[in-house]
C-alpha cells in the first residue's frame, strides 16, 4: 500500500478519441511523474510535474500532456489515441530528497486502444 | 539516450535454488534502484544504491552497484515462490530510465 491511487482501473478507448488519466499522490509528495509501460516492457517515463508545473519531459509527443494540482492529485491526458498507445499508465509521487529519491506507484490504469 | 539492458529476460527456478540477475548500461548513473512488480500492481522499490561498488543485503535479497556505477545485479539466495515477479533496475540521473525486466517464477 504506497497511499498512492489512480483512476480508471482499466479503460477501453477507440483510435483518435481523448482519454482522461487520474492520480491521487501521497499528501506532502510535490511531485508526480507519469510513465508507459507496454506489455513485457519497463515503465517509460512520460514527464514530471513539480509544484504543478512541468519539470522533464520523456521522449513522447505533444499530445500525451498533464496537470498538477495542489491539492496532490494529478491528471495525464492523451488526444488522438493511437493503438500503440494500449499500455498500462503509472503515475509515481515522491518528495525530492538528497540522493535516492524515493517513488510510490501507484497500481496503474490499464488502457486498450481499439 | 541513456538505457538499461536487463538479463536474463526471463528466469523459472524451482524453490530453494539461488539466481543472480544483471542490470547494465553504457551510461553513469547518480544512484540505481531496484523494484520488483507484481500483476496489476505498480513497481515497489527494493534499495537504492548510490555509491560504486556498494552492497546491500536486504534479507535474502543482496544487491551490488559497480565500482564505475554503470551496472548492478541482484542476488536471491534460496529463492521462494513469493519471489515470483518483475525485477525492474532504475537509472537515477535527471529522470529516472527503467530497464525492460526480468521476469521470474519460483516454482514450489
Amino acid at each position: 500500500e504506497t497511499g498512492v491511487t489512480q483512476s480508471p482501473t482499466h479503460l477501453i478507448k477507440t483510435r483518435g478519441q481523448q482519454v482522461t488519466l487520474r492520480c491521487s499522490s501521497q499528501s506532502g509528495h510535490n511531485t508526480v511523474s507519469w510513465y508507459q509501460q507496454a506489455l513485457g516492457q519497463g515503465p517509460q517515463f512520460i514527464f514530471q510535474y513539480y509544484r504543478e508545473e512541468e519539470n522533464g519531459r520523456g521522449n513522447f509527443p505533444p499530445r500525451f500532456s498533464g496537470l498538477q494540482f495542489p491539492n496532490y492529485s494529478s491528471e495525464l491526458n492523451v488526444n488522438a489515441l493511437e493503438l500503440d498507445d494500449s499500455a498500462l499508465y503509472l503515475c509515481a509521487s515522491s518528495y525530492p530528497g538528497t540522493g535516492g529519491e524515493t517513488q510510490y506507484f501507484g497500481p496503474g490504469t490499464r488502457l486498450l486502444v481499439l | 539516450t541513456q538505457l538499461l539492458e536487463q538479463s536474463p529476460q526471463f528466469l523459472s527456478i524451482q524453490e530453494g535454488e539461488n539466481l543472480t540477475v544483471y542490470c547494465n548500461s553504457s551510461s553513469v548513473f547518480s544512484s540505481l534502484q531496484w523494484y520488483r512488480q507484481e500483476p496489476g500492481e505498480g513497481p515497489v522499490l527494493l534499495v537504492t544504491v548510490v555509491t560504486g561498488g556498494e552492497v546491500k543485503k536486504l534479507k535474502r535479497l543482496t544487491f551490488q552497484f559497480g565500482d564505475a556505477r554503470k551496472d548492478s545485479s541482484l542476488h536471491i539466495t534460496a529463492a521462494q515462490p513469493g519471489d515470483t515477479g518483475l525485477y525492474l533496475c532504475a537509472g537515477v540521473d535527471q529522470n529516472f530510465v527503467f530497464g525492460p525486466g526480468t521476469r521470474l517464477s519460483v516454482l514450489p
